[in-house]
């Protein structure tokens, strides 16, 4: 799987968009973005994934650049509940590899301020 | 709540303790993990389970024994471990189909510490 770089924190004002970056400049063509995120002491919850288009749901969007080699996470209006680790998560798809586990980095420890 | 409940939540135990983390999921889910976060460490994944068959095992110590009787429970059976063992056991569980993505779902976690 594709290693993926991202800072080790952030702020981010209440209410404000938060965008937090991934570079992954060694990503193959059949390697995905996932994003997810812990909160202190809890178990990692799975926000959003995308391959080539930009991706938008309930919690978040996902923004890939053209050549793939970086995206980022918007989450549009932070709350204080978003304070948490993001990780960003570049891996193949199971049919390719056999492989379902997850390869967690350090993560970007977001802190959302009131 | 994410259909993934870890019991016991909090555990203390001495190196010469048997003791067992058990993990059950109510999403009809067919995969199972164990992962591992150590203080200030990533999480690492421990064992993967599909249809109640180990699948993948990343190097574990014998000392950490899984246990899949079926597809909604798993158990990491723990024996003469060492202070560095203590982490957050953290299970989580996917469809296991024969699909290209799956997303996991995580139980809280049980905080092990050993003493």
């Amino acid at each position: 799987d594709a290693k993926t770089t991202q800072p080790p924190s952030m702020d981010c004002a209440e209410g404000r968009a938060a965008n937090l970056p991934c570079n992954h400049s060694t990503i193959s063509g059949n390697e995905y973005v996932y994003w997810y995120r812990q909160i202190h002491s809890q178990g990692p919850q799975y926000i959003i994934h995308g391959l080539k288009n930009n991706e938008t749901n309930e919690m978040a969007s996902l923004i890939i650049t053209e050549d793939r080699k970086s995206s980022t996470l918007i989450l549009p209006h932070a709350t204080l509940r978003d304070t948490a680790v993001y990780y960003c998560i570049v891996r193949v798809n199971y049919m390719d590899t056999g492989r379902r586990a997850l390869t967690f980095g350090s993560g970007t420890r977001l802190q959302v301020q009131p | 709540e994410t259909g993934v409940t870890q019991t016991p939540r909090h555990l203390v135990m001495g190196m010469t303790n048997k003791k067992s983390l058990k993990c059950e999921q109510h999403l009809g889910h067919n995969a199972m993990y164990w992962y591992k976060q150590s203080a200030k460490k990533p999480l690492e994944l421990m064992f993967v389970y599909n249809f109640k068959e180990q699948t993948e095992n990343n190097s574990v110590p014998s000392r950490f024994s899984p246990e899949c009787p079926n597809s909604s429970h798993l158990f990491l059976h723990l024996h003469t471990l060492q202070p560095e063992d203590s982490a957050l056991y953290l299970c989580a569980s996917s469809q296991g189909r024969l699909a290209g993505f799956e997303t996991q779902y995580f139980g809280p976690g049980t905080r092990l510490l050993v003493l």
